[in-house]
């Protein structure tokens, strides 16, 4: 089924390690980005790409890497763990056009002890 | 800070009322998109209104735009209990493809 794939579902961390979030989607769309989810705080942007080998930063970059290889992956990286990344993160796509909507992935819902 | 802040927070009807959210945003826009979450779920794109557009509709949902007030609402008519979802509001601005979200409405239909 096309779409945005992201995995894992659920992970628990403990404070200090790093992993990695992967999303990938399969309708070549240029436009990819990453939000995470707070109760009441709605969605914030951390970092989002227009495209392979760009990428920029959001709202609230800090703690995060990305990287754009590919057009269809945009993994985020987690350098160092901390309990305030505790949150459910969503990755969404888009074509690159300015009227359009997004697609987005059923999250990666993240605990750090 | 949010640029689309959603009123009410929450919201509880019975099946059959219709429904309206509001959203208030703070700069120029070039479009303003409505979003449905439903709970442990990811997001999905309900309806997108131009900045030079005042009112889309789609199916029972119906988007009003007043860029002079920087408000838009989403009226859900004849609700379901299937409508219980969150729903957020979104603004696209100049020429960036990024999307801005509110905090959210959360609605409840009561069987």
């Amino acid at each position: 089924n096309a779409g945005v794939t992201q995995t894992p579902k659920f992970q628990v961390l403990k404070t200090g390690q790093s992993m990695t979030l992967q999303c990938a989607q399969d309708m070549n769309h240029e436009y990819m980005s990453w939000y995470r989810q707070d109760p009441g705080m709605g969605l914030r942007l951390i970092h989002y790409s227009v495209g392979a080998g760009i990428t920029d930063q959001g709202e609230v970059p800090n703690g995060y890497n990305v990287s754009r290889s590919t057009t269809e992956d945009f993994p985020l990286r987690l350098l160092s763990a901390a309990p305030s990344q505790t949150s459910v993160y969503f990755c969404a796509s888009s074509l690159r056009r300015v009227n359009y909507g997004y697609t987005f992935g059923s999250g990666t819902r993240l605990t750090v002890v | 800070s949010q640029q689309g802040e959603e009123d009410p927070q929450a919201l509880s009807i019975q099946e059959g009322e219709n429904a309206t959210m509001n959203c208030s945003y703070k700069t120029s826009i070039n479009n303003l998109q409505w979003y449905r979450q439903n709970s442990g779920r990811g997001l999905v794109h309900l309806i997108l209104i131009r900045s030079n557009e005042r009112e889309k509709h789609s199916g029972r949902l119906r988007v009003t735009l007043d860029t002079s007030k920087k408000s838009s609402s989403l009226l859900i008519t004849a609700s379901r209990a299937a409508d219980t979802a969150s729903y957020f509001c979104a603004t696209g601005m100049d020429s960036s493809y990024k999307l801005i979200f509110g905090s959210g409405t959360r609605l409840l239909v009561r069987p």
